[in-house]
């Protein structure tokens, strides 16, 4: 059974912090990494896909990282915005390749 | 395009009840995935769908659950009896493959009585 873990649970942090969280995953069998962002009343929407040991990615004010040797992924947030505020889902693909489990994720709430 | 479309949005039933969740995923994605979501376990991927065919429902918790995929453009997930502790957000999510990007619908929160 492939366990995605993240941390911390849960974040609060002031307006104009940076602030960072971490996934991990079983570094055998990789496929791919993906971070979503959850906000209340929505549902979960794609931020990255990752494939690549070393791979960086950057959306505006987010980026992410990965490290497949390891299995561990990043997830920066440069100058948090209220509108920040959200849990951050990463998921990892399954032994065989073919199915995406997900952490309980990171839930950051941002203040002004 | 819609994006997945799932129905109904909100279910409130008695213990006992049969429940059946709609799916209709994005036109052109091959990959449908039933997962839900509980506080105690986040997203629990429950069953997916390769073209149609079930491919893996070892996440389905018991023979209570059930799902299909008639056709591309449809599938459903069913709970007969339904329980107290099925009480959860339900979401579909498509893909055009195992590793691209999901697209989530709007999820369907059941709750049992």
């Amino acid at each position: 059974i492939l366990n995605v873990e993240q941390s911390p649970q849960s974040l609060h942090v002031q307006e104009g912090d940076s602030t960072n969280f971490t996934c991990s995953f079983p570094s055998s069998n990789f496929y791919a990494l993906h971070w979503y962002r959850w906000e209340t009343a929505k549902s979960p929407e794609a931020l990255f896909v990752m494939t690549l040991n070393g791979d960086e990615k950057k959306k505006g004010r987010i980026s992410a990282t990965l490290n497949t040797k390891e299995g561990y992924s990043y997830l920066y947030i440069k100058g948090s915005q209220p509108e920040d505020s959200a849990t951050y889902l990463c998921a990892s693909l399954n032994q065989a390749g073919t199915a995406l489990i997900f952490g309980k994720g990171t839930t950051l709430s941002v203040s002004s | 395009d819609a994006g997945v479309i799932q129905s109904p949005r909100h279910e409130v039933t008695e213990m006992g009840q049969e429940v059946t969740l709609r799916c209709k995923p994005i036109s052109g994605h091959d990959y449908l995935f039933w997962y839900r979501q509980t506080m105690m376990r986040g997203l629990e991927l429950l069953i997916y769908f390769n073209n149609n065919v079930p491919i893996d429902d070892s996440g389905m918790p018991e023979d209570r659950f059930s799902a299909k995929m008639p056709n591309a453009s449809f599938s459903t997930l069913k709970i007969q009896p339904s329980e107290p502790r099925d009480s959860a957000v339900y979401f579909c999510a498509s893909s055009q493959s195992p590793s691209g990007e999901l697209f989530f619908g709007e999820g369907s929160r059941l709750t049992v009585l």
